[in-house]
């Protein structure tokens, strides 16, 4: 079981708004250490869509978004593509250690 | 293009070890921190190590302390994972997978990895 807890999955039609939250404790995203993004296509590369939050990569669409508040993060998927089905993972930081979100997979229905 | 290629992977029998290797190019290897991540099959993916850019550094998450070791030959533009006395639990794809920030060093954990490889394989049976 991951420490950042993200729901399993989420879904929405074509151009749509979901949301992903990923949710921690006092000890990693509440003490204000960072909140990257990560989508994973099956048989492509991990790619990185956030960093620091809420910066985006070059190359990677406005459609995505990050933010941070307490002990919790979202990353935002507005305007639903088919090509946005994949599973994403929220990471931060806690006691010297690297912390991944369990995932979520996003379906376009 | 920055590429990361590993290898090194396959069928590992219990207690047995492995080193799995991988091939950097496309940007100045000796200046960024390098991690391993592992994918158990079908599960989310698990931080295993990371090393600074000059070595000197190596952090290793809580399930793979005193078993699993992380190098680099800057030389050579290779970071290495040796495991040791392999678990079934240890059945996992292993990307290789570059951190962002230039130079970090005992703080590579903060940061965010920007380039990530297609990963390799190690199925602990007997």
């Amino acid at each position: 079981q991951s420490v950042l807890t993200q729901p399993p999955s989420v879904s929405g039609a074509p151009g749509q708004r979901v949301t992903i939250s990923c949710t921690g404790t006092r000890s990693n995203i509440g003490a204000g250490y960072d909140v990257h993004w990560y989508q994973q296509v099956p048989g492509k590369a991990i790619k990185l869509l956030i960093y620091g939050n809420n910066n985006r990569p070059s190359g990677v669409p406005d459609r995505f978004s990050g933010s941070r508040s307490g002990t919790s993060a979202s990353l935002a998927i507005t305007g639903l593509q088919a090509e946005d089905e994949a599973d994403y993972f929220c990471q931060s930081y806690d006691s010297l250690t690297v912390l991944f979100g369990g995932g979520t997979k996003v379906t376009v229905l | 293009q920055v590429q990361l290629v590993e290898s090194g992977g396959g069928v590992v029998q219990p207690g047995r070890s492995v080193r799995l290797s991988c091939d950097a190019s496309g940007f100045i290897f000796k200046t960024y921190g390098m991690h391993w991540v592992r994918q158990a099959p079908g599960k989310g993916l698990e931080w295993v190590a990371v090393i600074s850019h000059d070595g000197s550094h190596k952090v290793y998450g809580d399930s793979v302390k005193g078993r699993f070791t992380i190098s680099r030959d800057n030389s050579k533009s290779t970071v290495y994972l040796q495991i040791s006395s392999v678990k079934p639990e240890d059945t996992a794809i292993y990307y290789c997978a570059k951190s962002q920030v230039l130079q970090c060093s005992d703080d590579c954990q903060l940061f965010s990895i920007d380039v990530w490889g297609q990963g390799t394989t190690v199925s602990v049976s007997s």
